[in-house]
């Protein structure tokens, strides 16, 4: 049973836009949240994170909201940019552990 | 700079097989793990080490092992290779709760 569910294998956005990638989880027990972009050929590197107190984190470009009561999370990228085309993952994980479980990727296309 | 390195990048063998697959880092983490991807599944959790001599099961852990001898190495091992386990597998490391920091993938073809 799939815990943490990314919906859209795939998205495509116009250079500059915003880039909304989308995750549900179904564990009320997760804490911490992480998420990932992927190249091909590459192994995935950490973007941002955010803990289940906050429902909001920023990083330059990149925001990721939390929505606790609709065990939904998302990340918003503004504006988005060619190199941003790569493959998002968002993983999860619950206090007292260190493994994450991680969505199926939603593959993001910025057209220039 | 500190690294987390997969060895080999590519590797074919045949069915029945028993092949192992190297993961080295150099960040001195305490917690290390190794993931398939496949498409339609994501990442899913093979095996995951806190500490040496610790070991533990995780989703899809079934043809699979590992052991931690020491601190910087975590070699996954499949018994018997199985065309089902033809995968990308990616070994990762982190310490405490940091995010995890993951190699480049080892590309598994099992004919």
């Amino acid at each position: 049973d799939q815990q943490v569910k990314q919906n859209s294998p795939s998205l495509s956005v116009q250079e500059g836009r915003i880039s909304i990638l989308n995750c549900d989880y179904t564990n009320s027990m997760f804490d911490y949240f992480l998420w990932y972009k992927k190249y091909p050929a590459e192994g995935p590197t950490f973007l941002i994170s955010i803990s289940s107190i906050k429902d909001k984190n920023e990083d330059g470009r990149f925001t990721v909201f939390l929505n606790k009561s609709a065990k939904h999370l998302s990340l918003h990228i503004v504006p988005s940019q060619p190199g941003d085309s790569a493959v998002y993952f968002c993983a999860a994980k619950t206090s007292g552990t260190y493994k994450y479980i991680f969505g199926t990727g939603t593959r993001l296309k910025v057209l220039a | 700079d500190a690294e987390i390195t997969q060895s080999p990048r590519h590797k074919i063998t045949e069915t029945g097989r028993q092949v192992t697959l190297a993961c080295h880092q150099t960040w001195n983490h305490n917690n290390m793990f190794w993931y398939r991807q496949d498409l339609g599944h994501g990442l899913r959790l093979i095996h995951y080490s806190y500490g040496v001599q610790d070991t533990n099961k995780g989703e899809v852990s079934d043809g699979y092992s590992v052991s931690r001898s020491n601190t910087e190495d975590l070699p996954l091992t499949l018994e018997s290779a199985a065309s089902s386990q033809t995968s990308v597998y990616f070994c990762a490391s982190s310490n405490s709760n940091q995010p995890q920091h993951f190699g480049d993938g080892t590309r598994l073809s099992i004919l």
